[in-house]
C-alpha cells in the first residue's frame, strides 16, 4: 500500500529564506509526482508536476526534484515571501489515484 | 480556458439526510475525480469518473456514489449522512489516455457539516 510521508508537518522561516520541503513514499512504482499549495479552507493549486522519468521541474522560484529510487522529493522554495505562507501537499499518482501527504505548514514572516 | 468549479461552497446538512455536490471540470478534460478532506488531513481518494463510469474507487462506503455527464460535469451524492463525513470535498479534473500521466486540477472545495 502507497504511503506518503511529509517532513517537516510545520516550518516557520523569516522573509528572504530559501527552504526545502520533503515528500517520500513507499512504493517507487508511481507514474508522476505533484506539488499543491493549499490557503486555509480552499483548494489546491498545482505547483509542479514531475513524470516519473524526469528528474526536476522548475517554475519561477520553485524547484521540485524526484528520486524515485529512493522515493524521495523534495521542494526547493528559493527567497521566500510572506505571500507563500500556505500548507503545501506533495501527491503520488499510481493508478487512478493520487496518494497525498498530510503536508507541511509554512509560515513566513516579515 | 475555465478552470474547476464546485458549488455549492459551503453547506449544512443533518445526520441522516442525502447530499449532492457538484463540478464543472476544466475545458478539455475528460476525467473527474472526488476526493474527501478532513480537517488537518491530506485528501482521501473517493472515486474517479471517466466516460460516464466509475474507473477506481477508493475505501468508502456505498452511500458514496457519483455520476459523470456527457459535458464531464459531475455529481458526488451521500446517503444516510453521518457526522464522520463534515469534511471539504474536493473535485478534480484530468485528461486520461493511454499513459496516465496528465495533471490534475482541482477547484475550490465543497465545505460539509453534518449536524
Amino acid at each position: 500500500k502507497q504511503e506518503v510521508t511529509q517532513i517537516p508537518a510545520a516550518l516557520s522561516v523569516p522573509e528572504g529564506e530559501n527552504l526545502v520541503l520533503n515528500c517520500s513514499f513507499t512504493d517507487s512504482a508511481i507514474y508522476n509526482l505533484q506539488w499543491f499549495r493549499q490557503d486555509p479552507g480552499k483548494g489546491l493549486t498545482s505547483l509542479l508536476l514531475i513524470q516519473s522519468s524526469q528528474r526536476e521541474q522548475t517554475s519561477g522560484r520553485l524547484n521540485a526534484s524526484l528520486d524515485k529510487s529512493s522515493g524521495r522529493s523534495t521542494l526547493y522554495i528559493a527567497a521566500s515571501q510572506p505571500g507563500d505562507s500556505a500548507t503545501y501537499l506533495c501527491a503520488v499518482r499510481a493508478g487512478t489515484a493520487l496518494i497525498f501527504g498530510k503536508g507541511t505548514t509554512l509560515s513566513v514572516s516579515s | 480556458e475555465t478552470g474547476v468549479t464546485q458549488s455549492p461552497t459551503h453547506l449544512i446538512k443533518t445526520r441522516g439526510q442525502q447530499v449532492t455536490l457538484r463540478c464543472s471540470s476544466q475545458s478539455g478534460h475528460n476525467t473527474v475525480s472526488w476526493y474527501q478532506q478532513a480537517l488537518g488531513q491530506g485528501p482521501q481518494f473517493i472515486f474517479q469518473y471517466y466516460r460516464e463510469e466509475e474507473n477506481g474507487r477508493g475505501n468508502f462506503p456505498p452511500r458514496f456514489s457519483g455520476l459523470q455527464f456527457p459535458n464531464y460535469s459531475s455529481e458526488l451524492n451521500v446517503n444516510a449522512l453521518e457526522l464522520d463525513d463534515s469534511a471539504l470535498y474536493l473535485c478534480a479534473s484530468s485528461l486520461f489516455g493511454q499513459v496516465m500521466n496528465t495533471e490534475a486540477f482541482f477547484g475550490q472545495g465543497t465545505r460539509l457539516t453534518v449536524v
